[in-house]
């Protein structure tokens, strides 16, 4: 069954410090998602991306985050500087089309000291 | 602002019993209701799903049931495993808007 992928699957690193996490989608699914998830509490959306194209970055804390998805396949995900509150797990997700049936990959597990 | 409200926040029951886990929402625009799954170390996976224009949806074990007029909709696990201990989300989306989901409930069946 195809799957999401992630990399890497745990990252720890100092505060300041930049980090970066990539997902490969399933084949074919047009939109890709990228999802914080604090320890307890549901996934929260930061960026939606329909094709190479962001719908939704809302949530996402431009000061310091940034994601791209240049050929509209696979995404980075990027926090420069990274801070102790963003430590969480960090999950791509994927569907053929918006709100579809999401599939997850199994997240970035990232540890900010 | 919380959009959609979970409880319980845990759960254990024993084998073979049916563990119940209740959502609200506020807006009724609010168009489809999935709940996921997820165990440790993964991320969560489509359980079952419903639209609003039906009153209850079984797939295996798993019956969603949703009351429209008190804005609440509820996930029932028959004949409960502990292989079904999990994390459970429900969640909910209108339109092409992102989907929201709750707190999360965890699920502890013991033998």
């Amino acid at each position: 069954e195809a799957e999401v992928a992630q990399s890497p699957r745990y990252k720890i690193t100092e505060k300041s410090q930049a980090v970066a996490f990539w997902c490969d989608p399933i084949s074919g699914h047009a939109t890709l998602y990228w999802y914080r998830q604090i320890l307890g509490q549901g996934p929260e959306l930061l960026v939606q991306f329909q094709d190479e194209s962001v719908v939704d970055d809302s949530q996402l804390p431009k000061d310091r985050f940034s994601a791209e998805r240049l050929k509209g396949v696979d995404s980075t995900l990027k926090i420069q500087p990274a801070e102790l509150g963003d430590s969480a797990m960090y999950l791509c997700a994927s569907s053929s089309s918006a709100n579809e049936k999401l599939f997850f990959g199994s997240g970035t597990q990232l540890s900010v000291l | 602002q919380q959009q959609v409200k979970q409880s319980p926040q845990s759960l254990i029951v024993q084998k073979g019993g049916i563990p119940i886990i209740n959502c609200a929402y506020e807006n009724t625009a609010f168009d489809y209701f999935p709940w996921y799954q997820q165990f440790p170390g993964k991320g969560p996976a489509l359980l079952i799903a419903i639209r609003p224009d039906v009153s209850e949806k079984k797939e295996g074990r798993f019956t969603i049931s949703f009351n429209k007029s008190a804005k609440q909709f509820s996930l029932h696990i028959m004949d409960s495993q502990p292989g079904d201990s999990a994390t459970y989300f429900c969640a909910a989306v209108q339109g092409n808007t992102p989907l929201v989901f709750g707190k999360g409930t965890r699920l502890s069946v013991i033998a």
